[in-house]
C-alpha cells in the first residue's frame, strides 16, 4: 500500500471547535488529497496539494484549510466545526503513474460534531 | 456539468449468480473512467482504469467494460468475498487525483 496513516480515526468534538486532521504518508508521493464522504453524496474532494506548500481547493472547500510543511503530513483544519462538517475524512495519495488515477487511500477519520 | 451516475444503488446476489453494474457519465472529453470497491470502514480501493470506448480489464470474477456513454462492471459468479460497495469516478480538471465519484453501488453476496 501507499503507507497512509490517518489520526485520529475516531473524533467526537462540538459545534464551534477547531478540529485538524492528519494524513501521513511514507512513500514521498508528490499528490496528496482530502476527500470527505456522506451517504448520497459519495466522495467529494475538499483540498488537495502538488507539493509541499501548494494546495488548491476542491469542490466543497468552504469551512476548511489545509496547510503541508512537508511532504509526508497533509493536515485538514476545520476552523470552526459545524454539524454539517459531520462526516468520514479519507486522505488519498496518487500513488500509480501519471494518467491512472490510481489513487491510494487511508482507512478514514471519523468525524462527530455534536 | 459533469456527472456520473451509479445504478442499481444497491444488489443482492447468490453465490455463483453473475450481474452487471452500471456507471453512466456526462463529461465532455473523457480522460478515463475508474473503477473502485469499498469494503465497510474502509478507504475505497482502486480496481481499474479504461481510457476509451471499446476497452475491457479484468481482474479475477470482476471485468470491466466501457462506451461511449457508460461504464459496466460485470461480476462472473460471485462469491460472498465480493461483497463491497463499488464506486466508479471520472477525473474532473487538471489533476488525476481530482476525481468525481458516482454514489456508489453496494453489493452483497449471500452463500
Amino acid at each position: 500500500d501507499a503507507g497512509i496513516t490517518q489520526s485520529p480515526r475516531h473524533k467526537v468534538t462540538e459545534t464551534g471547535t477547531p478540529v485538524t486532521l492528519r494524513c501521513h504518508q511514507t512513500e514521498n508521493h508528490r499528490y496528496m488529497y482530502w476527500y470527505r464522504q456522506d451517504p448520497g453524496h459519495g466522495l467529494r474532494l475538499i483540498h488537495y496539494s502538488y507539493g509541499v506548500k501548494d494546495t488548491d481547493k476542491g469542490e466543497v472547500s468552504d469551512g476548511y484549510s489545509v496547510s503541508r510543511s512537508k511532504t509526508e503530513d497533509f493536515l485538514l483544519t476545520l476552523e470552526s466545526a459545524t454539524s454539517s462538517q459531520t462526516s468520514v475524512y479519507f486522505c488519498a495519495c496518487l500513488a500509480g503513474a501519471v494518467g491512472t488515477g490510481e489513487l491510494f487511500f487511508g482507512e478514514g477519520s471519523r468525524l462527530t460534531v455534536l | 456539468e459533469d456527472q456520473v451516475t451509479q445504478s442499481p444503488e444497491a444488489l443482492r446476489l447468490q453465490e455463483g449468480e453473475s450481474s452487471s453494474l452500471n456507471c453512466s457519465y456526462t463529461v465532455s472529453g473523457l480522460r478515463g473512467l475508474f473503477w473502485y470497491r469499498q469494503d465497510p470502514g474502509k478507504g475505497p480501493e482502486f480496481l481499474f482504469t479504461l481510457y476509451s470506448a471499446g476497452e475491457e480489464k479484468e481482474k479475477e470474477r470482476l471485468k470491466a467494460t466501457l462506451t461511449k456513454k457508460e461504464s459496466f462492471l460485470h461480476i462472473t459468479a460471485p462469491k460472498p468475498e465480493d461483497s463491497a460497495t463499488y464506486l466508479c469516478a471520472i477525473p474532473k480538471g487538471d489533476s488525476w487525483g481530482k476525481l468525481q465519484f458516482g454514489a456508489g453501488t453496494q453489493v452483497v453476496v449471500t452463500p
